[in-house]
């Protein structure tokens, strides 16, 4: 089947705007991870979401980053006021669940985000 | 908190030659699994292999096998036979299950493979 799709690709924006990147989860997997990789931190967890639970958002860096999940499915990542430090790439991925066999995550081919 | 240290920034090796990546971690779980991940430039990343901490027995899928450790909080990854294909970052990463198995990754090791 489908992997997992994120859009856009690339994104270029000018400092002080806001931003919105979506990933569409393979059909079925309930667990949705964000992850960003940049070259000064590397790869870091930011949210993630199992089900209909409170979602992790122990690693969102500020609170100009926010994240939904509509439906148990899409997933929109957005970084309000965007600053130059925010320029990366973000990983989106999905696993069937938390549950002990079902942790395999599959990734998207990230959106990279570029800050002007 | 994970912490996950990869000290080989950057490994050449010959086509049809091995070459390990080492990867060490921190962890106060005992319950927890741990991935190799590559990244070709295309940007996605690729699992490789799982290894799950209960287990003794050492993961391998065909050509590339991992060395786990686990006193030694040690998880290396053999690539037997390399291949053109594998040039890429890989990516070691313990997962916390206690923590909605949400992955903490190293720095990685930049793989080049060479004809």
């Amino acid at each position: 089947g489908a992997g997992v799709s994120q859009s856009p690709s690339n994104k270029v924006t000018e400092k002080g705007k806001d931003v919105e990147l979506r990933c569409d989860p393979i059909s079925g997997h309930t667990a949705l991870y964000w992850y960003r990789q940049s070259l000064g931190q590397g790869l870091e967890f930011l949210i993630y979401f199992q089900g209909n639970s409170a979602p992790d958002k122990s690693g969102l860096p500020s609170d100009r980053f926010s994240a939904e999940r509509t439906g148990g499915s899409v997933s929109t990542l957005t970084i309000q006021r965007t600053q130059q430090e925010d320029s990366a790439v973000y990983l989106c991925a999905s696993s069937l669940g938390s549950g002990v066999a079902k942790n395999i995550q599959y990734f998207g081919a990230g959106t990279r985000l570029s800050v002007l | 908190a994970q912490t996950v240290t990869q000290s080989q920034p950057e490994m050449s090796v010959q086509e049809a030659e091995t070459v390990t990546l080492s990867c060490t971690y921190d962890t106060s779980e005992n319950n927890y699994y741990l991935f190799w991940y590559k990244q070709p430039p295309s940007r996605q990343m690729i699992l490789v292999i799982r290894q799950e901490a209960y287990k003794q027995q050492n993961a391998t899928e065909n050509r590339f096998s991992v060395n786990f450790q686990k006193a030694a909080k040690s998880f290396s990854l053999k690539i037997s036979d390399s291949q053109l294909g594998d040039t890429a970052m890989y990516f070691c990463a313990p997962s916390r299950v206690a923590a909605g198995n949400k992955l903490t990754f190293g720095g990685g090791t930049r793989v080049l493979v060479k004809p």
